[in-house]
């Protein structure tokens, strides 16, 4: 069974950037078969997708956030990242890290609540 | 404005039936894109409930299925629990936006 676990800051100031990682257990990044994903929800709001990575290094974002996001991958720690630049209020959300395959979720992280506000 | 529009609340008894709804247009699932649903329990993440429109994940109730057609899909609760009270989304993709899309979310409430 696999696990995903955020962990970060869970404040961050206004234009700086957001910076979040996501570790796997109970199976390898590198094994393939998953896209390894990031999806926010905004307060009391629906869902959003962010962007996901392979463990190849393959990357592929939503293109309204795509000016302001990178996703990267450390294979050797089974870890894989997020980074959101130039940060408002508007991206105060809980961001969840998830595991994609066949375009659906299949294995979500507990998720971590990350406010913008100085 | 969620691409994908689902009714913002439903309610039902317990053991009666519900359907929510999902609808797209025709770059999503009207386009052939396959439908997934997530249910969320109150303070937790979401979970797969449905995939590839009426596919049940191991572990899942068979008193949950999905369906779709046209440019709409649904998911259907029998048997309403108590424990179904949740938030429920789904979820497509979408070529005009090329990204992962995601509906506004319904509410279950078992009355």
């Amino acid at each position: 069974q696999v696990q995903l676990q955020e962990s970060g800051p869970g404040l961050v100031k206004p234009s700086q950037t957001l910076s979040l990682t996501c570790t796997v257990s109970g199976g390898s990044i590198s094994s393939g078969g998953y896209y390894w994903s990031w999806i926010r929800q905004h307060p009391g709001k629906g869902l959003e997708w962010i962007g996901y990575i392979y463990y190849s290094g393959s990357t592929y974002y939503n293109p309204s956030l795509k000016s302001r996001v990178t996703i990267s991958v450390d294979t050797s720690k089974n870890q894989f990242s997020l980074k959101l630049s130039s940060v408002t209020a508007a991206d105060t959300a809980v961001y969840y890290c998830a595991s994609e395959s066949g375009y659906y979720y299949v294995y979500w992280g507990q998720g971590t609540l990350v406010t913008v506000s100085s | 404005q969620s691409v994908l529009t689902q009714p913002p609340s439903v309610s039902g008894a317990p053991g009666q039936r519900v359907t929510i709804s999902c609808t797209g247009s025709s770059s999503n699932i009207g386009a052939g894109y396959d439908v997934h649903w997530y249910q969320q329990l109150p303070g937790t993440a979401p979970k797969l409930l449905i995939y590839g429109n009426s596919n049940r994940p191991s572990g899942v109730p068979d008193r949950f299925s999905g369906s779709k057609s046209g440019t709409s899909a649904s998911l259907a609760i029998t048997g309403l629990q108590a424990e179904d009270e949740a938030d429920y989304y789904c979820q497509s993709y979408d070529s005009s936006l090329s990204a992962r899309v995601f509906g506004g979310g319904t509410k279950l409430t078992v009355l």
